[in-house]
């Protein structure tokens, strides 16, 4: 138990669905993420935010929508998606502070296993 | 172009044996950060190193940091079955100010 949840574990969804991943963390950290893992990729980043402003959106398709409405809470809102959307999604989160390595440190939830049908 | 190259990229060992992993980079990373991700969960932090030579150890795993802060290495000794998993090093990239992954090593111990 990392202090991060995330649900539903697995979805599974046509293209055509609206569906919302959500993820809640326990730590009182100040910065939320969201990553994509697929299959013999590296882990991407796709989206950052510091005390509910987002502050980094890695060119992500607009058919995923991101929304932090307080420091503990975070949704991916997923519309219209591709086969190749398919991945496990990772929500992490961290204690950003200035010029400290544990800034960096981040911590995971289990992640929700997408099934893009 | 991959910011932080882990090598191998697979390993498969009987249990008992040691081996190590590398992390590496062309540039400077401030600190880096390990973690293993076990099958169906995600990454969990193993341990961060922040300074140049910087060794710590976790009961058989001993983590190293390059006296020029581009690498770092991932020793396990006497590996378990409970040690199988991907391990991913990670850290922040100034140059880009983005924090990144590695390629991931992914161990199997076998029995």
């Amino acid at each position: 138990e990392t202090g991060v949840t995330q649900t539903p574990r697995h979805l599974v969804m046509g293209m055509t669905n609206k569906k919302s991943l959500k993820c809640e963390q326990h730590l009182g950290h100040n910065a939320m993420y969201w990553y994509k893992q697929s299959a013999k990729k590296p882990l991407e980043l796709m989206f950052v935010y510091n005390f509910k402003e987002q502050t980094e959106n890695n060119s992500v398709p607009s058919r995923f929508s991101p929304e932090c409405p307080n420091s503990s809470h975070l949704f991916l809102h997923l519309h219209t998606l591709q086969p190749e959307d398919s991945a496990l999604y990772l929500c992490a989160s961290s204690q950003v502070g200035p010029g400290t390595a544990s800034s960096y440190e981040q911590y995971f939830g289990p992640g929700t296993r997408l099934t893009v049908t | 172009t991959q910011l932080l190259e882990q090598s191998p990229q697979f390993l498969s060992i009987q249990e008992g044996e040691n081996l190590t992993v590398y992390c590496n980079s062309s540039s400077v990373f401030s600190s880096l950060q390990w973690y293993r991700q076990e099958p169906g969960e995600g990454p969990v932090l193993l341990v961060t190193v922040a300074t140049g030579g910087e060794v710590k150890k976790l009961k058989r795993l001993t983590f190293q940091f390059g006296d020029a802060r581009k690498d770092s290495s991932l020793h396990i000794t006497a590996a378990q079955p409970g040690d199988t998993g991907l391990y991913l090093c990670a850290g922040w990239h100034s140059g880009t100010y983005k924090y990144i992954f590695g390629t991931g090593t992914r161990l199997k111990v076998l029995a």
